[in-house]
């Protein structure tokens, strides 16, 4: 079965410090990752995906992620936390080929501190 | 685009009513899911479709019913409300080409039942 595990409710960070979200992730096969963000009363919004390939993945508003298969994790990454980056982010794995579901964590706050 | 688009988006219901929330897409994406999302659980899969005439369960489809008759609209029917079912309720589409494709969301419908 499918599963995803955000270890955190809530990162705190100091605007301009780097800053990271933590995803672990549990799936038969290759798996298929993918971050979204969500602001206050708002439907959540794709960041960046990792199929296959280099396992930094660079998505929008300057954010990355690094997939490390060993680790089964898909940490989000972003070099310097603006203070318009505080939302829900959430983690969700879809497995192999012919699996259609797409499997969410419950979500980690960020707050940027300015 | 209007990409998806829920009604309603706020809705009140006492307990034993019924309603059905609809999701339309102009897209045409091939896949579209419903999910509810609950308060440090994430966003749990409720059911989903493959296509015109087809769904399947979730995670959590107790309670709940689903019918995709046109490509671009994905119904979810409440037969009886209960307080348990109070929520925010997410559609979501993806393309079918694609296999590993993002999700696109609607705005989400809040539902409160008495």
């Amino acid at each position: 079965a499918q599963s995803v595990a955000q270890p955190e409710d809530q990162v705190n960070v100091a605007e301009g410090n780097p800053l990271t979200v933590k995803c672990t992730y549990s799936v038969s096969g290759n798996p298929y990752l993918f971050w979204y963000v969500q602001y206050p009363n708002r439907g959540l919004q794709f960041l960046l995906k990792y199929i296959t390939g280099d396992n930094l993945v660079k998505g929008s508003y300057g954010f990355e992620a690094e997939f490390n298969k060993s680790q089964t994790s898909f940490h989000l990454k972003k070099p310097s936390a603006l203070v318009s980056d505080s939302a829900l982010y959430f983690c969700a794995v879809r497995g192999a080929s012919g699996t259609y579901k797409y499997i969410f964590g419950t979500g980690t706050r960020l707050k940027v501190l300015a | 685009n209007a990409g998806v688009t829920q009604t309603p988006k706020f809705r009140v219901l006492k307990t034993g009513q019924s309603m059905t929330l609809l999701c339309a897409q102009d897209m045409n994406h091939e896949y579209m899911y419903w999910y509810r999302q609950d308060p440090g659980m994430g966003l749990r899969l409720i059911h989903y479709s493959v296509g015109e005439g087809t769904t399947a369960k979730g995670e959590v489809p107790d309670g709940y019913n689903v019918s995709r008759l046109k490509k671009q609209n994905f119904l979810l029917g409440l037969e009886s409300a209960a307080p348990s079912q109070t929520s925010v309720y997410f559609c979501a589409s993806s393309l079918a080409g694609t296999l590993y494709g993002e999700l696109f969301f609607g705005e989400g419908s809040r539902l409160t039942v008495l």
